[in-house]
C-alpha cells in the first residue's frame, strides 16, 4: 500500500526556518517524481515544488523561491522541503504528493498533510 | 501563467442528481495535462481524472470527464451522499509547472 507521511510542521515566529519530511512507503521512491502542494486556510491548493526522481531537476513557485529548498533522500526515501524566511502567509497545511510524470502528469497519492503556521 | 477558473463556486444539489462542473483555462491546455481531484474536509486530496478523461484507478464510472483546448468539465452521474466534497482542477505547464483552479465545493441541498 502506497503511504505518504509528513512531519516536522509546527509554530514558528516571522523569520523564521522549518524543516518538513515526507516518508514514503508501498512503492519504489526513487523511480518517481515528488512535489509539494499547499493549502491555506479555508483555501484552495497551491503547487510549491517540484524534484524529479534523480533528484536532478527542480522547480518552485513564485511565491516561494529563493526561501524554500526541496530535496529527497532516495535510500531513505523520504521528501524533504527546507522553508526559510517564512511569513505569515506560508501558514498553511503541507502535502506531499506523488507525481505519476510522463505523458499525463498528475498526482496519484498525496499524504495527510502536516501544518505550519508562522505567527509570533 | 495559465489560469484556471472553476465554476460555479458552490454547487448545491441532491443525491441522485447530476451534477457538471467547469474548468476553464486562460489559454489553451493539452488534455493529456488536465487532471481533476476530489477533497473532504481533514483529508488530503484524491485523484479522480486524469488526461482531462481518463477515470484513475478505483474511481466509480458515475464520475467522468471531458473537454479541450480551454474548456472542460467535471460530470457526476448520479450523485452519492459521500461525493458531496470539494473539486479541483489541475494543468501541467510552465512557469509554473502546475496550477489549480480555486476550486468547486458541491453541498447536499
Amino acid at each position: 500500500e502506497v503511504q505518504l507521511v509528513e512531519s516536522g510542521g509546527g509554530l514558528v515566529q516571522p523569520g523564521g526556518s522549518l524543516r518538513l519530511s515526507c516518508a514514503a512507503s508501498g512503492f519504489t521512491f526513487s523511480s518517481y517524481e515528488m512535489n509539494w502542494v499547499r493549502q491555506a486556510p479555508g483555501k484552495g491548493l497551491e503547487w510549491v515544488s517540484y524534484i524529479s526522481s534523480s533528484g536532478n531537476t527542480i522547480y518552485y513557485a513564485d511565491s516561494v523561491k529563493g526561501r524554500f529548498t526541496i530535496s529527497r533522500d532516495n535510500t531513505k526515501n523520504s521528501l524533504y522541503l527546507q522553508m526559510n524566511s517564512l511569513r505569515a502567509e506560508d501558514t498553511a497545511v503541507y502535502y506531499c504528493a506523488r507525481d505519476v510524470g510522463g505523458s499525463w502528469p498528475r498526482f496519484d497519492y498525496w499524504g495527510q498533510g502536516n501544518l505550519v503556521t508562522v505567527s509570533s | 501563467e495559465i489560469v484556471l477558473t472553476q465554476s460555479p463556486g458552490t454547487l448545491s444539489l441532491s443525491p441522485g442528481e447530476r451534477a457538471t462542473l467547469s474548468c476553464r483555462a486562460s489559454q489553451s491546455v493539452s488534455s493529456s495535462y488536465l487532471a481533476w481531484y476530489q477533497q473532504k474536509p481533514g483529508q488530503g486530496p484524491r485523484l479522480l481524472i486524469y488526461g482531462a478523461s481518463s477515470r484513475a484507478t478505483g474511481i466509480p464510472d458515475r464520475f467522468s470527464g471531458s473537454g479541450s483546448g480551454t474548456d472542460f468539465t467535471l460530470t457526476i452521474s448520479r450523485l452519492e451522499p459521500e461525493d458531496f466534497a470539494v473539486y479541483y482542477c489541475q494543468q501541467y505547464g510552465s512557469s509554473p509547472l502546475y496550477t489549480f483552479g480555486q476550486g468547486t465545493k458541491l453541498e447536499i441541498k
